[in-house]
């Protein structure tokens, strides 16, 4: 079966770093997005990762190993904002998302 | 710009009652329309997909149902609800022909069915 795998929740601090991991296992894959939602709210895209590597956007970076299958979400110099959840989410090869549960992410201040 | 809306935001219904929810996209044209369930601790769940006006394909076997009566028109159905119908639903959009393209979500819709 397809499977996303992802820390159900993490804490941290104001103005820390914090990595979120996902490992997957499906049948294909055609990428992989991050998305960000906040409580009660509909999710906003983040990331997309298709190809092994970094990718950089601001404070947040995404990270994929196809060999590993794994990705993981990197967030600097966190912010109270960022307090929300983290879903990861792989495209398969019938170009179908698996969604991850979610790693809802407190900040302390 | 693209936008997407969806109604209502919250509903609370009866066991067996109907459901209708509406999502319109604006800002585009022949957008691929999806309709999702979101339940806790759960990952999205995707109920239906469209590529076009009429063209409904669904992935879960259930009690409800989706019609595209226009391009940008997406509606989720049901006529008679179940407790187990409780969740979060969000309508979303995609360009097509871009199969991998982001997602762009609908503020969403919480039922809660008693």
């Amino acid at each position: 079966g397809q499977n996303i795998d992802q820390p159900t929740e993490m804490t941290a601090t104001e103005g820390a770093i914090v990595q979120i991991n996902c490992t997957y296992q499906t049948s294909g894959f055609n990428g992989l997005f991050w998305y960000q939602q906040h409580a009660g709210e509909a999710p906003t895209f983040l990331s997309y990762n298709v190809l092994d590597g970094l990718e950089e956007k601001g404070r947040f970076s995404s990270f994929l190993s196809r060999s590993k299958g794994y990705s993981y979400l990197l967030l600097k110099e966190l912010q109270m904002k960022d307090s929300a959840s983290y879903l990861c989410a792989v495209m398969d090869s019938n170009y179908q998302l698996i969604w991850g549960a979610g790693t809802k992410l407190i900040i302390k201040p | 710009s693209q936008t997407i809306h969806q109604w209502p935001a919250t509903l609370v219904q009866p066991v067996g009652s109907p459901l209708s929810l509406e999502c319109t996209v604006e800002g585009t044209s022949n957008p691929n329309l999806y309709w999702y369930r979101q339940a806790a601790g759960r990952g999205l769940q995707l109920l239906f997909y469209s590529v076009g006006i009429g063209q409904i394909s669904s992935e879960v076997p259930q009690n409800l149902s989706a019609s595209r009566p226009q391009d940008r028109q997406f509606i989720l159905s049901s006529k008679k609800l179940l407790l187990s119908d409780s969740g979060f639903y969000l309508c979303a959009w995609s360009v097509a022909g871009i199969d991998t393209g982001e997602l762009f979500f609908g503020e969403g819709s919480r039922l809660t069915v008693l």
